[in-house]
C-alpha cells in the first residue's frame, strides 16, 4: 500500500505570513493532485502536476512536483483568512488510475486575521 | 450546476439499522467513488465504479454494498450499521480520463449510536 505523508498536520499562522506544506512518499507517481476542502464541503481540485520538477502557480499558491516524482510541495505567499481549509494531496494508486486515488491525511491550515 | 448531489446531508442511526446513502451526478461521468473521512485518517476509498454495471472494492469495503445500475447514480448501502461506521461519507465522480479531477459532493454526516 503506497502512502502519502503530509506535513505538518496542523498549521496556524497570521494573515500575511508565508507557508509551505509537504506531501511525500517512497513511491513514484505518474501525477499528483492537490485539493482544498472547506468545512462542510467536499474537496475541490486546485492543481494537477504531472512532470518531475514541474512548478505551477495559482495566484498566491505555488505547487512543485519533485524531480523524482515522489514528493510535492504547496507554498502560499501572504496567506489570507480565505486560505483556511484542509489541504489534501492525492495520487493514483499503484494498481489503478484516477478511479482509485490515494489521499494523504491532509494539512489543516488556519489563517488568523 | 448540480454536479454531484448527495442525500441526506445528516443521518443518525441505531446500531443494526440499515440505510442507503444516495449519490447522483449530472456530468455523464463514467467513474464514481465512495470515500469515508475520519479525523486524522484522511479520505479512504470504500467502493468505486468505472461504469454502469461495474463495481469494485476499495481500501475499506467491509460493511458496505454498492451497485451501479445507471451512469448517474451510485448508492452506498450500510447493511447493519455499526458505531465504527460513524463518519462523513463523500461521493465523487470523474470522467476517467488521465489526470482529470474527481468532483466531490458535499458529504453525508452519519452517526451510529
Amino acid at each position: 500500500t503506497q502512502l502519502l505523508e503530509q506535513s505538518p498536520q496542523f498549521l496556524s499562522i497570521q494573515e500575511g505570513e508565508n507557508l509551505t506544506v509537504y506531501c511525500n512518499s517512497s513511491s513514484v507517481f505518474s501525477s499528483l493532485q492537490w485539493y482544498r476542502q472547506e468545512p462542510g464541503e467536499g474537496p475541490v481540485l486546485l492543481v494537477t502536476v504531472v512532470t518531475g520538477g514541474e512548478v505551477k502557480k495559482l495566484k498566491r499558491l505555488t505547487f512543485q512536483f519533485g524531480d523524482a516524482r515522489k514528493d510535492s510541495s504547496l507554498h502560499i505567499t501572504a496567506a489570507q483568512p480565505g486560505d483556511t481549509g484542509l489541504y489534501l494531496c492525492a495520487a493514483p494508486g499503484i494498481d489503478g488510475g484516477s478511479e482509485k486515488l490515494v489521499f494523504g491525511k491532509g494539512t489543516k491550515l488556519t489563517v488568523n486575521p | 450546476n448540480a454536479g454531484v448531489t448527495q442525500t441526506p446531508k445528516f443521518q443518525v442511526l441505531k446500531t443494526g439499522q440499515s440505510m442507503t446513502l444516495q449519490c447522483a451526478q449530472d456530468m455523464n461521468h463514467e467513474y464514481m467513488s465512495w470515500y469515508r473521512q475520519d479525523p486524522g485518517m484522511g479520505l479512504r476509498l470504500i467502493h468505486y465504479s468505472v461504469g454502469a454495471g461495474i463495481t469494485d472494492q476499495g481500501e475499506v469495503p467491509n460493511g458496505y454494498n454498492v451497485s451501479r445500475s445507471t451512469t448517474e447514480d451510485f448508492p452506498l448501502r450500510l447493511l447493519s450499521a455499526a458505531p465504527s461506521q460513524t463518519s462523513v461519507y463523500f461521493c465523487a465522480s470523474s470522467s476517467g480520463q488521465v489526470n482529470q479531477p474527481q468532483h466531490f459532493g458535499d458529504g453525508t454526516r452519519l452517526s451510529i449510536l
